[in-house]
C-alpha cells in the first residue's frame, strides 16, 4: 500500500480557501486517491475520490498532477463547521482494500 | 437504510472482562472493517473482512477476534480486556470495488478500568 504524508495541522479563517497537500511518492498504477473528513466524536465521512487530473463535487475539489505522486484537496470558502481532521488514503482493490488511515491533517477554521 | 449500526455506544469494562462489539450494515457491502482510534490519533485498522467467512488481520489485531458468518454482521470480540484497549472503536463497510468509499458507524467508546 502506498504510504501517504500530510501536514499535521493547518489554520484558516472563515471564507478562505484551504488547500491540503498529500504526498504519495510510491503510488501504484491502479491506486485511487480518496479523502475523508472526520468531526470530533464521529466516524470519518467520504469527501472525494480521484485517479488523475481534477475532480470536483459539491464539497471539494481534488487536484492530481500528471505524475500522481501528490494530490491536493481544496475546500472553497471554508466555514467554522469545516473544522475537522482530513485524511488522505491511497489504495486499490488488489491490495485488499485495507483502507489504511494515516494521521490526517487537523484543520482549524477561525472566525 | 440505517447504514452502519454499532452497539453499544458506550461501555466500561473491568480489566480481564470480555465483551463483543456489534456491527451491522444493511447496504449489502462485501467489505467490513474494524478500527480503533486513541485520543488525538488517527485510525488504526484492527481486522477486516472481504466477505462472509473471510477475515484478515490489520495493523493492530492483538487482543481482538472477529467473525463474519453473514454479509450483514461483523462482531469484534475483546478477550481479557486491558487498559491499553481503552479507545473509540469504529466499524465501516464498503462495496470493495475500485472505489474505496467506506461508510462508518458512530463508534463505540470503550473504557477499561
Amino acid at each position: 500500500l502506498a504510504k501517504t504524508t500530510q501536514p499535521i495541522s493547518m489554520d484558516s479563517y472563515e471564507g478562505q480557501e484551504v488547500n491540503i497537500t498529500c504526498s504519495h511518492n510510491n503510488i501504484a498504477t491502479n491506486d485511487y486517491i480518496t479523502w475523508y473528513q472526520q468531526f470530533p466524536s464521529q466516524g470519518p465521512r467520504f469527501i472525494i475520490q480521484g485517479y488523475k487530473t481534477k475532480v470536483t463535487n459539491e464539497v471539494a475539489s481534488l487536484f492530481i498532477p500528471a505524475d500522481r505522486k501528490s494530490s491536493t484537496l481544496s475546500l472553497p470558502r471554508v466555514s467554522l463547521s469545516d473544522t475537522a481532521v482530513y485524511y488522505c488514503l491511497v489504495g486499490d482493490k488488489a491490495a485488499g482494500n485495507k483502507l489504511t488511515f494515516g494521521g490526517g491533517t487537523r484543520v482549524l477554521v477561525k472566525p | 437504510n440505517a447504514g452502519v449500526t454499532q452497539t453499544p455506544k458506550f461501555r466500561i469494562l473491568k480489566i480481564g472482562q470480555s465483551m463483543t462489539l456489534q456491527c451491522a450494515q444493511d447496504m449489502n457491502h462485501n467489505y467490513m472493517y474494524w478500527y480503533r482510534q486513541d485520543p488525538g490519533m488517527g485510525l488504526k485498522l484492527i481486522y477486516y473482512s472481504v466477505g462472509a467467512g473471510i477475515t484478515d488481520k490489520g495493523e493492530v489485531p492483538n487482543g481482538y477476534n472477529v467473525s463474519r458468518s453473514t454479509t450483514e454482521d461483523f462482531p469484534l470480540r475483546l478477550e481479557l480486556a486491558a487498559p491499553s484497549q481503552t479507545s473509540v472503536y469504529f466499524c465501516a463497510s464498503s462495496y470493495g470495488d475500485r472505489d474505496t468509499e467506506a461508510f462508518f458507524g458512530q463508534g463505540t467508546r470503550l473504557t477499561v478500568v
